[in-house]
């Protein structure tokens, strides 16, 4: 079975211009996540989809970030404009539906972005 | 609030010992759920195992064993006969309702290294 795909999985970009980010939740997921890993702040959570609804955006960190699920099988991260402080990996995760509590979430392999 | 702590920021063993890796969580819930990632140097998370707060059985998988104790508040990892392999950096993570039920918080992780 195919896990979470992430697209790209490097991207450098020059300070200022869009950057976007892909993700390919398991096949059968409710939920999607979304992350990002700094040595600073560790893993944080960005904005967290169920079924294709955004149901926590408390982390993105400001308006220049935005995320979409326009279907239960795609979902895109906007940063717009880039900053350098935006370099980081993100990582994408998704999980099931559980009536037993908190799923298991698996992760995508991420994508590492460099600002310039 | 919900918070993880992992004291050990790194640990390096010589190949073939025992290792354990701490992890002390702070909730106000009485149901909540434990996770342990590895992330190796390529970089992807890798999940390892979910508990949650009913069941305080430890848990072991082949060279893995986990010990949870609530009265303590840890869910500790041990790696017996550590190897090469093994080197990576564990997160612990927690969710609870407080946070919303699907939200892990994680813990900034140990990293383990394994020599030859």
């Amino acid at each position: 079975d195919a896990g979470v795909i992430q697209s790209p999985r490097h991207e450098v970009t020059e300070m200022g211009q869009e950057v976007t980010l892909r993700c390919k939740p398991i096949s059968g997921h409710d939920y999607l996540f979304w992350y990002r890993q700094t040595m600073m702040r560790g893993l944080e959570l960005l904005i967290y989809f169920n079924n294709n609804v955004p149901i926590d955006d408390s982390g993105m960190p400001e308006d220049r970030f935005s995320a979409k699920m326009p279907n239960a099988s795609f979902s895109t991260l906007k940063i717009q404009p880039s900053e350098p402080r935006d370099s980081a990996v993100y990582f994408c995760a998704s999980s099931l539906a559980s009536t037993g509590g908190t799923d298991t979430q698996y992760f995508g392999p991420g994508t590492r972005l460099t600002v310039l | 609030a919900q918070k993880v702590t992992q004291a050990q920021t790194e640990i390096s063993v010589v190949e073939k010992e025992d290792v354990t890796l701490d992890c002390v969580y702070e909730t106000r819930d009485t149901t909540y759920y434990l996770f342990w990632y590895k992330q190796p140097p390529s970089g992807e998370l890798v999940f390892l195992i979910r508990r949650n707060s009913f069941d305080e059985q430890n848990e072991i998988s082949g060279r893995y064993s986990w010990n949870f104790q609530k009265s303590t508040s840890s869910f500790n990892f041990t790696i017996t006969a550590s190897q090469v392999v093994d080197s990576a950096v564990y997160f612990c993570a927690l969710s609870d309702d407080q946070g919303g039920s699907e939200k892990l918080v994680f813990g900034k992780g140990t990293k383990l290294t394994v020599n030859p």
